[in-house]
């Protein structure tokens, strides 16, 4: 069974701080998406990595590939109020897509 | 709106009663995902609807969740004889092919069993 871990499951920090939270597995997915997910909303993607170490940016964001296709990260500078949400991580393999757990952000002014 | 919608928004039943979830896909989005996300957890892949082609049933937990969808559009999940740990939230998403594409999420629908 594959699965994606991911830690922090929670995280709260104060407005301008750095963070980085990741997403972990023992297996090998062919693409790894990350979302945004508000409460009350639906997920929406945030952006899709397909090459190992490939490192993609949007604007205060950095979401990394492992080399191995197994793991990933996103790193946000200076964090504001709304970058809270819930971030999960989901990896495409033939068949399902698999989400993790997701990291809950809290960013306080 | 052009988005993904979901209907109802909220559904409170009582244990032992079917109930219905709709999924409106975004217009041309061949493939419709039905996931339930329970409180403070990941997404659960449910079925997974691509085109004319069999769907894709192995996140069903029992046999008490079939779904369907007509005209290769609207979906909808039903859930018979429901029980306390089917309460959640069951999320509706479209793509326009495969897994790899962005998925595009309702709002979802909160059902709450008494």
């Amino acid at each position: 069974t594959q699965l994606l871990e991911q830690s922090p499951q929670f995280l709260s920090i104060q407005e301008g701080e750095n963070l980085t939270v990741y997403c972990n597995s023992s297996s090998v997915f062919s693409s790894l998406q990350w979302y945004r997910q508000e409460p009350g909303e639906g997920p929406v993607l945030l952006v899709t990595v397909v090459t190992g170490g490939e490192v993609k940016k949007l604007k205060r964001l950095t979401f990394q590939f492992g080399d191995a296709r197994k793991d990933s990260s996103l790193h946000i500078t200076a964090a504001q109020p709304g970058d809270t949400g819930l971030y999960l991580c989901a990896g495409g393999s033939q068949g399902n897509l698999i989400f993790g757990k997701g990291t809950k952000l809290s960013v306080k002014p | 709106g052009a988005g993904v919608s979901q209907s109802p928004s909220n559904k409170v039943t009582e244990k032992g009663k079917d109930v219905e979830l709709r999924c409106d896909p975004i217009s041309g989005h061949t493939a419709l995902y039905w996931y339930r996300q329970s409180l403070g957890q990941g997404l659960e892949f449910l079925i997974y609807f691509q085109g004319n082609s069999a769907p894709d049933k192995s996140g069903l937990p029992s046999d008490r969740f079939s779904a369907e969808r007509t005209g290769g559009s609207v979906s909808t999940l039903t859930i018979q004889r429901t029980q306390q740990e089917d309460s959640a939230v069951y999320l509706c998403a479209s793509s326009l092919a495969g897994i790899s594409n962005e998925q595009f999420f309702g709002p979802g629908t909160r059902l709450t069993v008494l």
